[in-house]
């Protein structure tokens, strides 16, 4: 199975841009990228996904490499209720996500 | 509700014990996930329905763990015998078509459960 590897922790300003970065050097080539966040003692929230190409809705912007090893999630005007954990998702065949450890971040004031 | 609805959100019982957890999807929705989460860490796989076919059952983790989804809407997961290690976090899922490319899961809030 494909898996994903992401920095645990992040810190970003309010109103700044948050880049959030995600590895998957194992993807197949019908494999989306996926992400989500959670934040405490809610469920995964579904941000955003791509195959190849980069991608944006209202919440934010997903841009996948060439190579399709990486690819960032971009917030672009953080706030404090964008204090969350988000995960950089393979989906594999048979529609199971397997999540990894995610990226913890902090927005402050 | 338009979101996906688990029962209870909070269920404490002791070892031994059986207990029956409910998920409720998006109406409409064909394909349902069942996930466990322990603290700190992500959301593991457990099984997997289309409709009323349980097509993927690899990630639960003993023969006490059983899901049903008898007429393609509500899932039930049942634990048998509980034990002390499947204390965790129960979130549920549901997406619209067969678990194809393209289309996100839903969450629920999740079923904490907690084996004393």
């Amino acid at each position: 199975d494909a898996k994903t590897t992401q920095p645990p922790s992040m810190d970003c300003a309010e109103g700044r841009a948050a880049n959030l970065p995600c590895n998957h050097s194992t993807i197949s080539g019908n494999e989306y990228v996926y992400w989500y966040r959670q934040i405490h003692s809610q469920g995964p929230q579904y941000i955003i996904h791509g195959l190849k190409n980069n991608e944006t809705n209202e919440m934010a912007s997903l841009i996948i490499t060439e190579d399709r090893k990486s690819s960032t999630l971009i917030l672009p005007h953080a706030t404090l209720r964008d204090t969350a954990v988000y995960y950089c998702i393979v989906r594999v065949a048979g529609g199971k996500l397997i999540f990894g450890q995610g990226t913890e971040l902090s927005v402050k004031p | 509700g338009a979101g996906v609805s688990q029962s209870p959100r909070y269920k404490v019982a002791k070892r031994g014990q059986d207990v029956a957890l409910r998920c409720d999807p998006i109406s409409g929705h064909v394909s349902l996930f069942w996930y466990q989460q322990a603290l700190g860490q992500g959301p593991e796989f457990l099984t997997y329905f289309q409709n009323e076919a349980q097509l993927d059952k690899s990630g639960l983790p003993s023969d006490r763990f059983f899901a049903e989804r008898p007429e393609g809407s509500v899932s039930t997961l049942k634990i048998q015998r509980t034990q002390q290690e499947d204390s965790a976090v129960y979130l549920c899922a549901s997406s619209p078509y067969m678990a194809g490319e393209g289309q996100p899961q839903h969450f629920g809030d999740g079923t904490r459960l907690s084996i004393l």
